[in-house]
């Protein structure tokens, strides 16, 4: 089974400052999608970022940016010139399309406070 | 992206009844919906894969008699937790899988209080 882990239950950081969030996972599959979901005190779900396997360059969105480290199973996400409206719940998120119905499996979540 | 609706947003019910969630796409043919829950500060924990037309698969250790799911056109899917206890209370959320973009929309999420 699948499994993603986050190390950090809790992160902060001040604002304009860049931040990196931890997540690992463990698959022996090699086609597979990554994610880092935003979910801040609304609760509303955020996709902030997608990563396919298959695909070596890293992702970016604006200021979010992964680091994907496939042979290491490493998917980190940073967040360069960290505002206030950044503090939320993250989560890290692996999917293997099809074989498992497209199932999301989520990390335990990093909760990131950003500062004044 | 699909827009997807949870209804009611907040639900108080009583302990030994049953409450219904709704959950509905837009704009968007949802095949197949996912039901999460989550307790504060915690993950989501994936409880049932609801297909259209077809009989709901729940994950181990969820009660399907519990957590009736009910998905009978391409725009809704439904949840009832029946006889609800106090630990019930969570934080329900769906979903709604698109089988080609690899991704899935988010319901705005219902939050169940069992008194």
């Amino acid at each position: 089974a699948q499994t993603v882990t986050q190390s950090q239950p809790e992160m902060s950081v001040q604002e304009a400052e860049t931040v990196t969030l931890s997540c690992t996972y463990d698959t022996s599959e090699n086609n597979y999608y990554l994610f880092w979901y935003k979910q801040p005190p609304s609760r509303q779900m955020i996709l902030v970022i997608r990563q396919e396997a298959y695909k070596q360059q890293n992702a970016t969105e604006n200021r979010f940016s992964v680091n994907f480290q496939k042979a290491a199973k490493s998917f980190s996400l940073k967040i360069s010139d960290s505002q206030l409206g950044d503090t939320a719940m993250y989560f890290c998120a692996f999917m293997k399309p099809w074989e498992y119905g497209n199932k999301l499996v989520f990390g335990a979540g990093t909760i990131l406070r950003v500062k004044s | 992206g699909a827009v997807v609706s949870q209804h009611p947003s907040w639900v108080i019910c009583k302990s030994g009844t049953s409450v219904k969630i709704e959950c509905r796409s837009l704009d968007f043919q949802a095949t197949t919906m996912f039901w999460y829950r989550q307790f504060p500060k915690q993950s989501l924990m994936l409880m049932a894969t609801s297909n259209e037309g077809s009989k709901a698969t729940y994950e181990q250790g969820v009660e399907k008699d519990k957590f009736l799911i009910n998905h009978a056109s391409l725009t809704l899917s439904t949840l009832t937790v029946t006889s609800a206890h106090p630990e019930d209370s969570s934080f329900y959320i769906c979903t709604l899988a698109a089988p080609l973009a690899y991704e899935q929309y988010f319901g705005p999420g219902t939050r169940l209080t069992v008194t």
